[in-house]
């Protein structure tokens, strides 16, 4: 089955230290998203990649990077500069174009112990 | 760039009864309302979504209006059912910002 797939499902991260989320998708999109998700409120844009090698920041990208080296791939790493990590962290895919459909991996959840 | 407001934050309805969620937007460029819906430790699915050059779309119990003058739009389910208890998100784009703003969501809860 087609798909995105997102790991870890829990992640814990000391103070001080960046975590890598992974995103892997067999969708055949070009255009991959990260965005966090905190409660009680919307989805806010992280970074998003319409081709390899690019990206773009979105709304809060301060404190993450992200790298697009493979057209099936878009890790996100939340570096020690994110002074609040702890959410619920989703990636998402889609073709390319006006107003594609974007379809959703199933989140990793971000705590610093 | 764009704002949007969606109404109610919670809502909680009898099986069987209609429940209807509201997003206002801002820009009046946006042409693209699709709706998500997400369950609990899961992502958003995509449920339904909207161009406008439509004023209307259904798909079975769930429906969609559009509103371009008053700039709102809605998402309406019939016949609720247990299993439609979940958090609903509406989103806009293609105005000035090109990819997708999400309203803050709705805490939909049927009751048997």
């Amino acid at each position: 089955d087609g798909g995105i797939t997102q790991s870890p499902k829990y992640l814990f991260r000391k103070e001080g230290q960046n975590v890598t989320l992974s995103c892997e998708q067999n969708l055949n999109h070009d255009a991959m998203y990260w965005y966090r998700q905190d409660p009680g409120q919307g989805l806010r844009l992280i970074y998003y990649s319409q081709i390899v090698n690019d990206f773009q920041k979105g709304d809060i990208a301060e404190g993450y990077s992200v790298s697009r080296e493979k057209k099936e791939s878009f890790p996100l790493t939340v570096t020690s500069a994110q002074k609040n990590p702890t959410a619920f962290y989703l990636c998402a895919s889609s073709m390319v174009g006006t107003n594609q459909p974007q379809h959703f991996g199933d989140g990793t959840r971000l705590s610093i112990l | 760039g764009e704002n949007v407001e969606q109404h109610p934050s919670t809502l909680s309805v009898q099986e069987g009864d209609s429940a209807v969620i509201k997003c206002t937007y801002s820009d009046s460029a946006s042409n693209y309302f699709p709706w998500y819906k997400q369950e609990l430790g899961k992502g958003p699915q995509l449920i339904i979504d909207i161009r406008s050059n439509v004023g209307e779309k259904k798909d079975q119990r769930i429906a969609v209006t559009l509103n371009k003058t008053a700039k709102h739009f809605s998402l309406h389910i019939t016949e609720t059912q247990p299993e439609d208890s979940a958090v609903y998100f509406c989103a806009a784009s293609g105005g000035s910002a090109r990819q997708l703003t999400f309203g803050s969501g709705t805490q939909l809860t049927v009751l048997p």
